[in-house]
């Protein structure tokens, strides 16, 4: 599996857009970036999937590069109830029923 | 419509003791997978099953953890002669099919304390 690299933490201020990097250098082409999020005590939660378009929903939108070796999570107005881990996660071509999550980053949204 | 649920939500047992763990999956969803996820660290692969069957049981950690889903709805994930390492939280997740697009929903987990 392409392996991601995320910050460990970010802060962000409310009613601001909340920016996620994450690298995933060694992505294959037949591979989709995922975004999911785990608010405290709760299950990781869908946010949004690509491939290399640009992709929006009613969530976040997410912007691939053009070379697909990283892409940005975009919270496009941070709220409190948003702060969160948030993986950032490969699936694999032949395997692709799992997800493997790494770390995630830690997003804290201050009022 | 009702989300994927798991009992108990907390459970606390002493070491060496046998627990089971119970997943609803949403109606429907023949994919099943179930996650462990300890302190600080992202959740970890355990088990996924296509209906009735196992179809990669890789992520176990042993011969004292086991899963069953026998009539492709419903699971179990049992635990023998836990371990205070086994403590974590763990999380069922089932999705409608397999594939890559198919977003996967998570319940809220079981956290499992052993002492």
């Amino acid at each position: 599996d392409a392996k991601t690299t995320q910050p460990p933490s970010m802060d962000c201020a409310e009613g601001r857009a909340a920016n996620l990097p994450c690298n995933h250098s060694t992505i294959s082409g037949n591979e989709y970036v995922y975004w999911y999020r785990q608010i405290h005590s709760q299950g990781p939660q869908y946010i949004i999937h690509g491939l290399k378009n640009n992709e929006t929903n009613e969530m976040a939108s997410l912007i691939i590069t053009e070379d697909r070796k990283s892409s940005t999570l975009i919270l496009p107005h941070a709220t409190l109830r948003d702060t969160a881990v948030y993986y950032c996660i490969v699936r694999a071509g032949s395997n692709d029923y799992k997800l493997s999550f790494g770390a995630g980053t830690t997003v804290t949204v201050r009022a | 419509g009702a989300g994927v649920s798991q009992t108990p939500s907390n459970k606390v047992t002493e070491k060496g003791k046998y627990v089971e763990l119970r997943c609803d999956p949403i109606s429907g969803h023949t994919a099943l997978y179930w996650y462990r996820q300890s302190l600080g660290q992202g959740p970890e692969f355990l088990i996924y099953f296509q209906g009735t069957g196992a179809a990669d049981d890789s992520g176990l950690p042993n011969d004292r953890f086991f899963a069953v889903r026998p009539e492709g709805s419903v699971s179990t994930l049992k635990i023998q002669r836990t371990e205070r390492g086994d403590s974590a939280v763990y999380l069922c997740a089932s999705s409608l099919a397999s594939g890559r697009s198919n977003e996967q929903f998570f319940g809220p987990g079981t956290r499992l304390t052993v002492l």
